[in-house]
C-alpha cells in the first residue's frame, strides 16, 4: 500500500483568503486525484492529473503534480464558504494498478 | 446522467445477520470498486470488478465479505456474520478506464 500524507490535517479561514493543501508520498504515482467530500455524502472528483509538472486550473482552483510524481498541491484562491469540506487527495500505483491509494484529508473550513 | 447509485444510504444490522450494498455504476461503466471508510480512518480500497470477474480483491477481509458484478445488475458487496466492527460506511467508485473513478453517495453500515 503506498502512504499518501496530506498536510495540514485542519484549515480554517477567512473568506477571501487563499490556501494552499498538500499532499505528498515517498512513492511514486501514475496518477493522483483530488477529492472533495461533505458530510453523509461521496468523493466528488475534481481533478485527475497524471503527467510530472502538470499544471491544471479549474476557476478559482489550481492543481499542481511534482515533476518526480510523488507529490501534490492543491491551490484555492479567494477562498468562499462554499469552498468548505475534506479534501482528498488519492493515487494509483503503477500504469496497471488501478486502486486508489488515499490520503487521510485536510479539512477547510472558510468562514464568511 | 446519473451518477453511481447505491442502496441502501443507511443499513442497521445486528451482529450475525448479513448485510448486503448494491451498487449501480454510471452508465457505460464496466470497472467497479468497492472502498470501506472507517470512522476517523481514511478510505480503504477493498475490491476492484468488472462484469463477473474479480481483478482485485487484495484490500478484502479473508473470510465473510465477498464481492460479485454479474453481467446483469448491480454489484453487490456481502458482509456475512456481521461484527460491531463492520460499522462503516462504504463506498462504491466506477471507472470508464479504470482510471477517474466516480463515487456514489455510500452505505452507512451500523451493526448494533
Amino acid at each position: 500500500t503506498q502512504l499518501l500524507e496530506q498536510s495540514p490535517q485542519f484549515l480554517s479561514i477567512q473568506e477571501g483568503e487563499n490556501l494552499t493543501v498538500y499532499c505528498n508520498s515517498s512513492s511514486v504515482f501514475s496518477s493522483l486525484q483530488w477529492y472533495r467530500q461533505e458530510p453523509g455524502e461521496g468523493p466528488v472528483l475534481l481533478v485527475t492529473v497524471v503527467t510530472g509538472g502538470e499544471v491544471k486550473k479549474l476557476k478559482r482552483l489550481t492543481f499542481q503534480f511534482g515533476d518526480a510524481r510523488k507529490d501534490s498541491s492543491l491551490h484555492i484562491t479567494a477562498a468562499q464558504p462554499g469552498d468548505t469540506g475534506l479534501y482528498l487527495c488519492a493515487g494509483t500505483g503503477d500504469s496497471n494498478d488501478y486502486k486508489l491509494s488515499f490520503g487521510a484529508g485536510t479539512t477547510v473550513t472558510v468562514r464568511a | 446522467n446519473a451518477g453511481v447509485m447505491q442502496n441502501p444510504r443507511h443499513l442497521v444490522r445486528r451482529r450475525g445477520q448479513e448485510a448486503r450494498l448494491r451498487c449501480s455504476p454510471m452508465k457505460g461503466h464496466s470497472h467497479v470498486y468497492w472502498y470501506r471508510q472507517l470512522p476517523e480512518e481514511g478510505l480503504k480500497f477493498m475490491v476492484y470488478l468488472q462484469k463477473e470477474n474479480i481483478i482485485d480483491e487484495s484490500g478484502m477481509p479473508k473470510e465473510r465479505f465477498s464481492a460479485e458484478f454479474p453481467k446483469e445488475g448491480p454489484s453487490i458487496l456481502r458482509i456475512q456474520q456481521v461484527v460491531r466492527g463492520d460499522s462503516a460506511a462504504y463506498f462504491c467508485a466506477s471507472s470508464l478506464t479504470g482510471y477517474e473513478q466516480f463515487f456514489g453517495p455510500g452505505t452507512r453500515l451500523t451493526v448494533l
